[in-house]
């Protein structure tokens, strides 16, 4: 499984565009990007999923260079709602069982 | 809407004691998973399954045993429960291959919060 890094913590104040990248450089080539968002007390959610270029759903936008060995999650305007912790996660699209790797994820807090 | 059931969101038991946690998905899904939350650790994987009776070792099985029995129920099991497994304990389901490809979108339940005294 491709090791994944990205920051562990960020603030951004309500309203701004937040951008969260993480690091991938062993991605595979049918790997997938994968990312969760948690709220307290709550399981993770799935938010989005890219292979290349972008992918934007009501939620976020995902931006993932040529190379794939990094991608972006781009939150628009956020509110304290967003507050959270979220997950990149990289992963084979193979047919079968899937074990991922969620590790630490970064914490954002949106600070009014 | 997919829904993940854990059997209890609180739980307090005695030190040796047997555990088990309940799982219970409501979509068909072939795939379950049994993850562990702790502070500065994030989530990690203890035991998955993808069909009855087969399970498959995450990265943390040391103490942790589990049972799938049906489809739709995952079980995770502490044979002798010690502090040092006082933690949070999300399930989650997915589907085997299904859906387009790279989706496998993990579905959790709300969590169970284990204290071992």
């Amino acid at each position: 499984l491709a090791k994944t890094t990205q920051p562990i913590s960020m603030d951004s104040y309500e309203g701004q565009e937040v951008n969260i990248t993480c690091s991938h450089n062993n991605i595979a080539t049918n790997d997938y990007i994968t990312w969760y968002q948690q709220f307290p007390s709550q399981g993770p959610r799935f938010i989005i999923q890219g292979y290349k270029t972008k992918v934007t759903n009501e939620v976020a936008s995902l931006f993932i260079p040529a190379d794939r060995k990094s991608s972006t999650l781009s939150l628009p305007r956020v509110s304290l709602s967003d507050t959270a912790v979220y997950y990149c996660l990289v992963a084979p699209a193979a047919g079968g069982y899937q074990k991922v790797t969620f590790g630490i994820g970064t914490k954002l807090q949106v600070i009014p | 809407d997919v829904k993940v059931t854990q059997s209890s969101r609180y739980l307090v038991k005695r030190t040796g004691e047997k555990v088990f946690l309940e799982c219970v998905q409501d979509m068909d899904h072939e795939n379950m998973f049994w993850y562990r939350q702790d502070p500065g650790l994030g989530l990690r994987l203890i035991y998955f399954s993808y069909d009855v009776k087969m399970k498959e070792k995450g990265d943390i099985p040391e103490g942790y045993s589990v049972s799938r029995e049906k489809k739709e129920r995952f079980s995770l099991i502490l044979e002798s429960a010690s502090t040092n497994q006082t933690s949070m304990y999300l399930c989650a389901s997915s589907l085997f291959g299904g859906g387009a490809p790279g989706t496998y979108e993990q579905y959790f339940g709300p969590g169970t919060r284990l204290t071992v005294t």
